[in-house]
């Protein structure tokens, strides 16, 4: 069946510029996760949801960082007023449930800010 | 807070030598232990798991022992080849009265390399 999927791949954007990453979960997957990969950070965790909520936002770095899931589906990552320090892959991840342990990841979107 | 830390790297190896990536973690509570495997240009896959102590892990002929004691899960492979050059990540998923949180919390990577 589909894996996790993820767009844009890349996004190229300038300074300033509001973005916006999608997140399409595996089909029945209730958790899903935001996590952000970077070189000088490692691995991330950002936000998850189970369902429609967000039970865990302590990983957003700033209030520009907002995301939500609609329909217990596919989830939004919008950056506001993107800054150079926000360039990362952003990967996307869903499980079962959150009691599930495995999560299946997506390809990430490799974020640039000009 | 929770934490987990692995070997520097890289790492470099010939064919058919073994493998150690050396993990440990700081966790309050039970957490499960997780190596995650990030082949070129591929996404995060999981290699294996282990949910409590003394639980050994084991994929591929990838083995990690859940070590409470030490709060260690070194990654273990007696043979490595070619194709199993790529990025590997130790992880934790913190537990609290048995409701996984479900958040990873990761290390920084080990690049494993293997030369013919």
């Amino acid at each position: 069946g589909a894996g996790v999927s993820q767009s844009p791949s890349n996004k190229v954007t300038e300074k300033g510029k509001d973005v916006e990453l999608r997140c399409d979960p595996i089909s029945g997957h209730t958790a899903l996760y935001w996590y952000r990969q970077s070189l000088g950070q490692g691995l991330e965790f950002l936000i998850y949801f189970q369902g429609n909520s967000a039970p865990d936002k302590s990983g957003l770095p700033s209030d520009r960082f907002s995301a939500e899931r609609t329909g217990g589906s596919v989830s939004t990552l919008t950056i506001q007023r993107t800054q150079q320090e926000d360039s990362a892959v952003y990967l996307c991840a869903s499980s079962l449930t959150v009691s599930y342990n495995e999560q299946f990841f997506g390809p990430g979107t490799r974020l640039t800010v000009l | 807070g929770d934490s987990v830390t692995q070997m520097e790297g890289p790492v470099t190896l010939s064919e058919e030598a073994f493998l150690t990536i050396n993990c440990t973690y700081t966790a309050t509570g039970y957490p499960s232990l997780f190596w995650y495997v990030q082949y070129p240009g591929e996404g995060l896959q999981l290699l294996l798991k282990a949910t409590k102590a003394d639980d050994k892990g084991s994929n591929k002929g990838f083995e990690a022992t859940y070590r409470k004691e030490t709060t260690s899960f070194h990654l273990e492979k007696g043979s490595v080849q070619v194709s199993d050059s790529a990025v590997y990540f130790c992880a934790l998923s913190y537990h609290a009265g048995g409701t996984s949180y479900g958040k990873l919390t990761f290390g920084q990577g080990t690049i494993l390399t293997v030369h013919p």
